[in-house]
Parts: C-alpha cells; structure tokens; sequence
C-alpha cells in the first residue's frame, strides 16, 4: 500500500495563476483532510471531507476550494493564489471522520511559492 | 479541543531518555491524549494515545497522571533519528472537525 500519496511535491506560481493539488489513499478510508502549515508552525486546517459526496470548511478556508472526486481522491484548489498561501500543503486520511482518537495518516507534503 | 501548552524546543543527546510534557488543565472527561512525531519535510505520524495511566508501545511510553490535567511522553534511548516535532493532541469526538496541532516541541537530538 502506498498509503496517502500527493502530487506535485514541489509548485512555483506566480500571483493570481490558479492551480490544484492532488491527494490520493489507498486505505480505503471514509474521511479526508487538507492542512497547511506555515514555516515554525503548527498545522491549519483547511476543508475535509467527512465521506464521499461531502465538503466542510475548516479553521482557513478563504481562498480555495475542494473537491472529494470518489471515495480515494480529494484535491485541493487555488483559484487566484497569493503570496500568502505559501505554505507546505499536507493531505491526510482517516478511517472515521472528526474522531480524535481516529489516527491520521498523512502524505509527504507539497510545497508550494508563491511569487 | 482541549488546549494543550508543551515547550517549544529541547535538547538532547543519544541514549539518553527524552520526557515530554503536555499540560491540558480543561481536558474532558471523554477526551483522549494523542501524540504525533513530525520529521523534516515529512507529514505527522501517529506515536501513541492514551486515556488515564500508562501506555507503551514499540516507540514511546505515555504517562498520565490520575487528574489527567497534564501527560508526559517518554521517548527511551533516543538517537539522532528521533529529531522531530512532537506535537500533544488533546479531544475526542469533535464531530464534524478534525485534528488541531499546536506548535509542538521541537526535539534536537545531538551525538
């Protein structure tokens, strides 16, 4: 199993482009997450998905949107990415949703500039 | 969440046992202590959780006091590959929200 893979690990974009980051988990699981964190810093929540077919916002959502295409894919978008969106973007994924002694599993990050 | 406080950085050497520990006064009786590790340029790993007592596994031990208002995470004989973040995480059922991670601490592991 390759667990939670993401793609691109490493994105330069200038002001205003759009792009969007791609998770992928091969577990199975019902419940997925964005998070970024910030250079020294714990990590933000950005949306997840409870299960297939729904979104919710979390603590920093201004900015993007999210997609759950199926029950293994939850990509993330930027649509006019700014200087302040740069960060290391981490997707993670779980078996039961919003449970905290559910564990995390999370993929290797990407990191994203914004010029 | 519970609000956990943890110190920001410490520092040591191999071999030697490394202690961690998280105060979380207004823990719930419900709530469950979870710790996570955070290498370099890599996402969280579960360590460990725990509800009152001890816990062990193959990686670390967690203390909990009988009032449960702090935990202590006790990393025996660490070597340099134990650097990392290592964060307190403090709830149980959030509903519909997910994990929130503090700073951590951040362990320096020196020969």
């Amino acid at each position: 199993n390759a667990g939670v893979t993401q793609t691109p690990k490493f994105q330069v974009l200038k002001t205003g482009q759009s792009m969007t980051l791609q998770c992928a988990q091969d577990m199975n699981h019902n419940s997925m997450y964005w998070y970024r964190q910030d250079p020294g810093m714990g990590l933000r929540l950005i949306y997840y998905s409870a299960s297939e077919g729904t979104t919710d916002k979390g603590e920093v959502p201004n900015g993007y949107n999210v997609s759950r295409l199926n029950k293994r894919e939850f990509s993330l978008r930027l649509e006019s990415a700014a200087p302040s969106q740069t960060s290391v973007y981490f997707c993670a994924s779980s078996e039961v949703e919003g449970v905290v002694t559910d564990t995390q599993y999370f993929g290797p990050g990407t990191r994203l500039t914004v010029l | 969440l519970a609000k956990t406080t943890q110190p920001i950085s410490m520092d040591s050497y191999e071999g030697q046992e490394v202690n961690i520990t998280c105060s979380h006064n207004n823990i719930a009786t419900n709530d469950y202590i979870t710790w996570y590790q955070q290498f370099p340029s890599q996402g969280p790993r579960f360590i460990i959780q725990g509800y009152k007592t001890k816990v062990t596994n193959e990686v670390a031990s967690l203390f909990i006091p009988a009032d449960r208002k702090s935990s202590t995470l006790s990393l025996p004989r660490v070597s340099l590959s134990d650097t990392a973040v290592y964060y307190c995480l403090v709830g149980m059922d959030t509903g519909r929200r997910a994990l929130t991670f503090g700073s951590g601490t951040r362990l320096q592991v020196q020969p």
